[in-house]
């Protein structure tokens, strides 16, 4: 079975800077997918960014990116220029490769307060 | 495009009692999952649905059981409802026959938040 873990219940980061959530796996496959979704007070999930386990290369959305290190098992979320509409829960997730698209493994979640 | 709908949007039922949800998939999906996510955590998977049968299940008992209409909408069913099922319940859906990555994202619902008394 997979596990996602995610160590920082809440993080506060003034507009502007930047802040870093941190997220680790454990499993033992070797093809995965890994995302950040946001979970703003709407309640409705939202896809930050994904990466795929087989590529080397961290992906970047925007102001978001990622530092995925797949023999660490780790995959944080860099947000950078955080903007006071950054303010939700952000959960990171596993995926099999060999699991249908939507079954996602959530962690626990992060709750990220963007101040003026 | 509407996205994910999800109805209702608040749900209050008592203990014992049964409940059924249900979620329209966005224009072009033809699978939908099931989340029940407790307050303060993440949510946790209950089951897919994909030509009307389930293709996919997570650790939940057979109290929690579900359907899938020909026109790919869904429900979800909980019978005897306890207090620990008081959650939000969050569908998402997804295209299961998709070409490459960004075909197949899963894109969620508000969710309905059950309590139960």
């Amino acid at each position: 079975a997979q596990t996602v873990t995610q160590s920082q219940p809440e993080m506060s980061v003034q507009e502007a800077e930047t802040v870093t959530l941190s997220c680790t796996y454990d499993t033992s496959e070797n093809n995965y997918y890994l995302f950040w979704y946001k979970q703003p007070p709407s309640r409705q999930m939202i896809l930050v960014i994904r990466q795929e386990a087989y590529k080397q290369q961290n992906a970047t959305e925007n102001r978001f990116s990622v530092n995925f290190q797949k023999a660490a098992k780790s995959f944080s979320l860099k947000i950078s220029d955080s903007q006071l509409g950054d303010t939700a829960m952000y959960f990171c997730a596993f995926m099999k490769h060999s699991d249908s698209w939507g079954k996602l493994q959530f962690g626990a979640g992060t709750q990220v307060v963007v101040t003026p | 495009d509407a996205g994910v709908t999800q109805s209702p949007t608040h749900l209050i039922k008592t203990r014992g009692q049964q409940v059924t949800l249900r979620c329209s998939p966005k224009s072009g999906h033809d699978t939908v999952s099931w989340y029940q996510q407790a307050l303060g955590q993440g949510p946790q998977f209950i089951f897919q649905y994909y030509e009307e049968e389930e293709r996919q299940r997570g650790n939940f008992p057979d109290r929690f059981s579900g359907h899938q209409f020909p026109n790919y909408s869904s429900e979800l069913n909980v019978n005897a409802l306890l207090l620990g099922d008081s959650a939000l319940y969050l569908c998402a859906s997804s295209r299961l026959q998709g070409g490459g990555l960004g075909d197949t994202e899963a894109f969620f619902g508000q969710g309905t938040r059950l309590t139960v008394v």
